[in-house]
């Protein structure tokens, strides 16, 4: 079965350009997850949907982030403008369920570079 | 809010030999699950082994096994006949049951093993 697929796997752009993340979660999971990992702040919850619907979005950094879930199988997390401080590795996560019991498989992560 | 406390950022360990990774984590709340996950030098994140907090038995998956003692509210990874490709970063994370899987992870530990 193909895990979590996200691309690119590695973006480097420069300052003020909008930056397009893509996740695609292993199918029949129901629940989708967006991190952060810097050496500063370590693994940070960003947004996770449920049945394609934002459920909590209280770790996305500020209004320049935005993410979607058009369909069960597609997930977008937009940066618009980027920063220099939004470098980093980006990883999608998908889940069967929610609750707590159900482990949550990691995608490869892209690594953003912003300069 | 749980806290997940992992205080060996660097450890190391000879081939063969067993290790344990240490990890502490604080809640109130009597229902949550423990996962650890390992982050090779490639970046991506793989789940080793959940432990929830009603199990009776500690869990084990192949050479991992997670030492929990829930008095001390600890949860340690104990890897066994160690292998050179077991050199990662490992995470322990914790998530509240029925909370929607929202995991909180430690900051690492970075195991190294030598011949």
């Amino acid at each position: 079965d193909a895990g979590v697929i996200q691309s690119p796997r590695h973006e480097v752009t420069e300052m003020g350009q909008e930056v397009t993340l893509r996740c695609k979660p292993i199918s029949g999971h129901d629940y989708l997850f967006w991190y952060r990992q810097t050496m500063m702040r370590g693994l940070e919850l960003l947004i996770y949907f449920n049945n394609n619907v934002p459920i909590d979005d209280s770790g996305m950094p500020e209004d320049r982030f935005s993410a979607k879930m058009p369909n069960a199988s597609f997930s977008t997390l937009k940066i618009q403008p980027s920063e220099p401080r939004d470098s980093a590795v980006y990883f999608c996560a998908s889940s069967l369920g929610g609750g707590g019991t159900d482990t949550q498989y990691f995608g490869p992560g892209t690594r953003l570079t912003v300069l | 809010a749980q806290k997940i406390t992992q205080t060996q950022p660097g450890m190391f360990v000879q081939e063969k030999e067993a290790v344990t990774l240490d990890c502490t984590y604080d809640t109130s709340d009597p229902s949550y699950g423990l996962f650890w996950y390992k982050q090779p030098s490639s970046g991506e994140m793989i789940f080793l082994i959940y432990q929830g907090s009603y199990d009776q038995q500690n869990a084990t998956e192949g050479r991992y096994s997670l030492n929990f003692q829930k008095a001390r509210k600890s949860a340690n990874l104990v890897i066994s006949a160690s292998q050179l490709g077991d050199s990662a970063m490992y995470f322990c994370a914790m998530v509240l049951l029925g909370t929607a899987s929202k995991l909180t992870f430690g900051t690492g530990t970075r195991l190294q093993v030598t011949l």
